[in-house]
C-alpha cells in the first residue's frame, strides 16, 4: 500500500488553465504539506492542514487554493497557470504538527505549463 | 531567520570510496530538529534521519552516519563504501520548536554520483 499518494504523476497543460492535483495518505497522519521543487532541485513548503485546519501559507499566490475535505485528503487547485508554475508539486504528511515529526512525501506530480 | 547550506552542489566518487555531504544551519531556536532526505533518480523523496538539537550524539545505521555539532552548526552526512544504489540528490533541512508547527527549510541538496 502506497503511504502517500497523488494524482496525477504527469500533467501537461496549457498557460491560462486551470488544473487540480490530488493527494491521499494512509498513515493515519494529522498534518499534510504542499511543497513545490523547481528545475533547479530547490524544494519550498507552499502550504500545510493541521486536521483539515490551514496552518501554514507561505506567500503563495491566491491562484492556488488548497482544500483538505478531510484528514487523509490534501488537494491543490491552481487556476489561470502561468509558465512559472511548472514544476514538481510534492505532497508530504507528518504524524502532527510539531517540528519533530519527520514527513513522508509522496512520488511527486510533475506539473509543465506551455 | 532559518537557513540551510549545502555547499557541495554535486559529488562524484567511484564506488566503494566513502564520502560526507556537508551541511551548515543558521537559527535562532535553542530547540530545532535537523533532518537528511534522498531523492533517487526516481523522483520521491525518502526520510533518512531525524536529530534534535539536545541530542549530540552521532549516529550510525549501516553504511551511513552523521555528524551532528553545534558548536559548528553543521549535520554532516557520511556514507561509508559507497555504492551505485547511493546516486541521488541528498536534501538537509532544518525545523524550528519556536514556530509551534513544522516548517522545513531545505538545503540546495548536493547531487552524489557515484560510478562503479
Amino acid at each position: 500500500d502506497t503511504a502517500v499518494s497523488q494524482t496525477p504523476k504527469y500533467l501537461v497543460t496549457q498557460m491560462g488553465n486551470d488544473k487540480s492535483i490530488k493527494c491521499e495518505q494512509n498513515l493515519g497522519h494529522d498534518t499534510m504539506y504542499w511543497y513545490k521543487q523547481d528545475s533547479k532541485k530547490f524544494l519550498k513548503i507552499m502550504f500545510s492542514y493541521n486536521n483539515k485546519e490551514l496552518i501554514i501559507n507561505e506567500t503563495v499566490p491566491n491562484r492556488f487554493s488548497p482544500k483538505s475535505p478531510d484528514k487523509a485528503h490534501l488537494n491543490l487547485h491552481i487556476n489561470s497557470l502561468e509558465l512559472g508554475d511548472s514544476a514538481v508539486y510534492f505532497c508530504a504528511s507528518s504524524q502532527g504538527q510539531r517540528g519533530f515529526y519527520e514527513q513522508y512525501f509522496g512520488p511527486g506530480t510533475r506539473l509543465t505549463v506551455t | 531567520a532559518q537557513k540551510v547550506t549545502q555547499a557541495q552542489t554535486e559529488i562524484s566518487v567511484v564506488e566503494k570510496e566513502d564520502v560526507t555531504l556537508d551541511c551548515v544551519y543558521e537559527t535562532r531556536d535553542t530547540t530545532y530538529y535537523l533532518f537528511w532526505y534522498k531523492q533517487p533518480p526516481s523522483g520521491e523523496l525518502v526520510f533518512l534521519i531525524r536529530r534534535n538539537s539536545f541530542d549530540e550524539q552521532n549516529e550510525i545505521s549501516g553504511r551511513y552516519s552523521w555528524n551532528f555539532q553545534k558548536s559548528t552548526s553543521s549535520f554532516n552526512f557520511t556514507i561509508t563504501a559507497s555504492q551505485v544504489v547511493d546516486s541521488a540528490v541528498y536534501f538537509c533541512a532544518l525545523s524550528e520548536a519556536a514556530t509551534g508547527f513544522q516548517k522545513l527549510v531545505f538545503g540546495t541538496g548536493t547531487r552524489l554520483l557515484v560510478s562503479p
